[in-house]
């Protein structure tokens, strides 16, 4: 079966970091992505990972562990417009194109 | 500027009256995805084109067909909706088989039902 596990919510204040994470088990890996969506709107592409390690894009950065099925999503110097859904998403070997979503964790960003 | 439109934004229909959400893209992306979203859930992947060719998920009830006439375009048709098709309907689109190809969204249609 294909399985997504992420914190349903957190909670975090302006300017902190935060760190959201994802364990996935899927059939076959082909990479990670990360998107992000604010209530009542389209998911937007934040990143993608498909080797081992960090890739770094301005304030977001994501980290993937192949082996341990585990990816995680940091925030840094967070703004209040952060606050939103945060959806991890594995593309296993289902079909090309074909992602599995994770449920979303919910990040509010306070003052 | 929109490259994935979706319309309407929000569409109401009666228990039982078909209805018909639509796509367009200008990516000119070979692939085209529609998933349903209810509050707090994951998207759940209906059906998706490559191209023509039409890929139907397993647990996608008969009640949701979609059609797709061009590359730009595509349609999701519910035949008879009832109160538990009541959710987001998002349509994504993609380029081609490459490894690194994220979707992109467009800002959904939120269903309605009387």
């Amino acid at each position: 079966g294909q399985n997504i596990d992420q914190p349903t919510e957190m909670t975090a204040t302006e300017g902190a970091i935060v760190q959201i994470n994802c364990t996935y088990q899927t059939s076959g890996f082909n990479g990670l992505f990360w998107y992000q969506q604010h209530a009542g709107e389209a998911p937007t592409f934040l990143s993608y990972n498909v080797l081992d390690g960090l890739e770094e894009k301005g304030r977001f950065s994501s980290f993937l562990s192949r082996s341990k099925g585990y990816s995680y999503l940091l925030l840094k110097e967070l703004q209040m417009k952060d606050s939103a859904s945060y959806l991890c998403a594995v593309r296993g070997d289902t079909g090309f194109q074909k992602l599995v979503f994770g449920t979303g964790t919910r990040l509010l960003v306070s003052p | 500027d929109a490259m994935v439109i979706q319309n309407p934004r929000y569409q109401v229909t009666q228990f039982g009256k078909p209805v018909t959400l639509s796509c367009s893209q200008t990516l000119n992306h070979n692939v085209m995805y529609w998933y349903q979203q209810k509050s707090s859930q994951a998207p759940k992947l209906l059906f998706h084109y490559y191209d023509k060719d039409f890929n139907n998920e397993a647990d996608t009830p008969d009640n949701f067909q979609s059609r797709r006439p061009n590359t730009s375009f595509c349609f999701l048709d519910i035949r008879s909706p009832g109160l538990g098709d009541a959710a987001m309907y998002l349509c994504a689109t993609s380029g081609g088989t490459g490894r690194y190809q994220p979707q992109h969204f467009g800002d959904g249609t939120r269903l309605s039902i009387l």
